[in-house]
């Protein structure tokens, strides 16, 4: 089954404590990114990679990290998590062609008090 | 001003209506146009691509308008699983085929 897994899908942290959350993809996209959600403001780009080894922020890419030293996965990382980084989190893949479908994961709740 | 605007809503209708949501976008250079569907808090799933010469999947139809830089869909005949927020994306190749979204707008369809 062609899917996109993401690790966790929930997450309480403290500011400060690193964290990596976890993509995975397996339809051999050449296209991933990362989102944030938040009330209001739809879904923004943080960190997006066109292939292996090529990555580059997106609109919000403060405080985050990401790496791609293999096609399937994109993890993302928050060095020093701060509490305006709790949100609802979502990775997608693609094929990369402009016109075709972007899927999901399930999604990420991090919590950061 | 936002690359990619939408009504908000909610949207709250009843079982059978029609309803339409409008998005506009401002960057010219936009090449493709989707609308996604997301239910609760739950990942963003394609709901269908939206050519310029309009088309229609069952009870949903998509517009694009170039000139004035809208898209519409338009869903006939509402159900209550209808009930989820509308995504409207939109891709510019000199963004590196980057999705934008619009916030996206709450639709409630009621029995």
């Amino acid at each position: 089954e062609a899917q996109v897994t993401q690790n966790p899908r929930y997450l309480i942290t403290v500011t400060g404590k690193k964290l990596t959350v976890t993509c995975s993809q397996n339809m051999n996209h050449e296209y991933m990114s990362w989102y944030r959600q938040d009330p209001g403001l739809g879904l923004r780009q943080i960190y997006y990679s066109m292939n292996v080894e090529v990555t580059d922020k997106g609109d919000v890419p403060e405080g985050y990290k990401v790496s791609r030293k293999e096609k399937r996965n994109f993890p993302l990382i928050l060095e020093s998590p701060s509490p305006n980084q709790t949100s609802l989190y979502f990775c997608a893949s693609s094929s990369g062609t402009y016109n075709t479908e972007a899927f999901f994961g399930q999604g990420t709740r991090l919590t950061v008090v | 001003r936002k690359e990619v605007e939408q009504d908000p809503g909610p949207f709250n209708v009843p079982e059978g209506a029609t309803v339409a949501f409008n998005c506009t976008y401002s960057n010219s250079a936009s090449q493709s146009f989707f609308w996604y569907r997301q239910d609760c808090r739950k990942e963003p799933k394609l709901l269908m691509s939206v050519y310029s010469s309009g088309n229609e999947d069952g009870r949903f139809t998509a517009q694009l308008n170039r000139a004035s830089q809208y898209i519409s869909l338009l869903i006939r005949d509402s159900k209550l699983s209808d009930s989820a927020t509308y995504l409207c994306v939109v891709i510019s190749m000199e963004y590196g085929n980057k999705l934008v979204f619009g916030a996206g707008t709450i639709l409630r369809v009621k029995s």
